[in-house]
């Protein structure tokens, strides 16, 4: 199985709302990402998660929270978004960080796709 | 800094053609190569893996090249299909430095039946 799955598929959300997204593999990677993708990019690193701990933060904005609660889960706490924050939003997983990990086949989730109005 | 190029930006051909998607990166000194294929909207999807010691990979009617000294890669299809209609993007993990893929803008293929 080389699934990742995110939930929900699409969100709308105001500027002042509090959201989540969510991702989930049964890979057991240990390995997980968070990527933004504006239309016609490619997709752009935010976070990088390392046997549950937050390892890269590629100075994204405090309005995005991830929190990564097990080594199958990880979430994207969302508040106080701007119009310009909407884009396919999507998680993958690898086996690990380390040599090995910096080897090893990144797995994409289908994304969220998320607007800001 | 990283820079990964994709030539051409789109690419347009008929049903059964052979064809070449070419990638090109700054920086030789990479962990390893990653080709995927995104459909309109949706997440990617891992097509090949080149290794940093690997010079080429094959998956079905794919093949994958990987010139590590010139900084460079192809993604060879063979006998294309309208189904092989897609982005394919090419990325690289650097060493020393962060964990990161770093992708090209991709190129837009579409094959015509």
């Amino acid at each position: 199985d080389t699934e990742v799955t995110q939930t929900p598929k699409h969100l709308v959300m105001g500027m002042t709302n509090k959201k989540s997204l969510k991702c989930e593999q049964h890979m057991g990677h240990r390995a997980m990402y968070w990527y933004k993708q504006k239309a016609k990019k490619p997709p752009e690193l935010m976070f990088v998660y390392s046997y549950e701990k937050l390892s890269i933060n590629e100075s994204v904005p405090s309005r995005f929270s991830p929190e990564c609660p097990n080594s199958s889960l990880l979430n994207l706490h969302l508040h106080a978004l701007q119009p310009e924050d909407s884009a396919l939003y999507l998680c993958a997983s690898s086996q690990g960080e380390g040599l090995a990990g910096r080897t090893d086949t990144q797995y994409f989730g289908p994304g969220t796709r998320l607007t800001v109005l | 800094k990283q820079e990964v190029t994709q030539i051409p930006a789109a690419l347009s051909v008929p049903e059964g053609e052979n064809l070449v998607l070419n990638c090109s990166f700054t920086d030789s000194a990479i962990y390893n190569l990653q080709w995927f294929r995104q459909d309109p909207g949706k997440g990617l999807t891992s097509l090949l893996l080149i290794q940093s010691s690997q010079r080429e990979q094959t998956s079905g009617r794919l093949n994958a090249s990987l010139d590590k000294s010139s900084g460079r890669s192809t993604l060879y299809i063979a006998a294309s299909q309208p189904g092989d209609s897609a982005t394919y993007l090419c990325a690289v993990i650097t060493q020393g430095g962060s964990e990161k893929l770093v992708f090209g803008k991709g190129t837009k293929l579409t094959v015509n039946p």
